[in-house]
């Protein structure tokens, strides 16, 4: 599985805007970009995943660099309940995601 | 919007014993999956299953493991006998589309204990 480099751990203040990187230097023309996190307690949740272009949903949006050798995770207005593990992950044209260790996001109220 | 539910949301067995954590996954779906995570560590992938068999399964899915879609709406997990080193969360998921063209939907997991 292509390997992926982010933060251990990141704060931001409540309602600012986040920018969470990730480096994936590996990575392949067919890999897919695959954001999730994982609440206190739950099981991971899907973020969002992009190819080339940039992506918006209502969660978030998701910046790829040109050369598709990093991109960013980007909270517009970070709230408590955004404090969760966020994890990167490449996922070219395998069945399963692979979760690395992820960047730890604490909110300050 | 529709939820994968997993039961019993704690399960404590003793060491040697059979356990089996259920997993009903989202109704379309078609692909589904085993997911665990010790405490403090990252989530590590069991299994995959499709068409009513394993598409792919990872080196801690050895023999004491199986999985077992029983009826169009369970996806079961057997731990044959229970070791200590098996005490972690166990998350079920499923996607409807195959190469991860579609999100994963997790479950909050069962927590197994191993005494």
């Amino acid at each position: 599985d292509a390997k992926t480099t982010q933060p251990n751990s990141m704060e931001s203040n409540e309602e600012e805007p986040v920018h969470l990187p990730c480096n994936h230097s590996t990575i392949s023309g067919t890999d897919y970009i695959h954001w999730y996190r994982q609440l206190p307690s739950q099981g991971p949740e899907y973020v969002i995943h992009g190819l080339t272009s940039n992506v918006n949903n209502r969660m978030a949006s998701l910046a790829i660099a040109e050369d598709r050798k990093s991109s960013t995770l980007i909270l517009h207005r970070a709230t408590l309940r955004d404090a969760a593990v966020y994890y990167c992950i490449l996922g070219g044209g395998a069945n399963n995601l692979f979760f690395g260790t992820g960047t730890r996001l604490t909110v300050i109220p | 919007e529709p939820e994968v539910t997993q039961t019993p949301s704690h399960q404590v067995t003793q060491m040697g014993q059979e356990v089996i954590l259920r997993c009903v996954p989202i109704s379309n779906h078609l692909y589904f999956y085993w997911y665990r995570q010790i405490l403090g560590q990252k989530v590590e992938f069991l299994v995959s299953f499709y068409n009513n068999e394993i598409s792919e399964k990872s080196e801690i899915f050895d023999d004491q493991f199986s999985v077992e879609r029983p009826d169009g709406s369970n996806f079961t997990l057997k731990i044959r006998s229970t070791k200590l080193e098996d005490s972690a969360m166990y998350f079920c998921a499923s996607t409807r589309l195959g190469r991860l063209q579609s999100p994963l939907h997790f479950g909050n997991g069962t927590r197994l204990t191993v005494t």
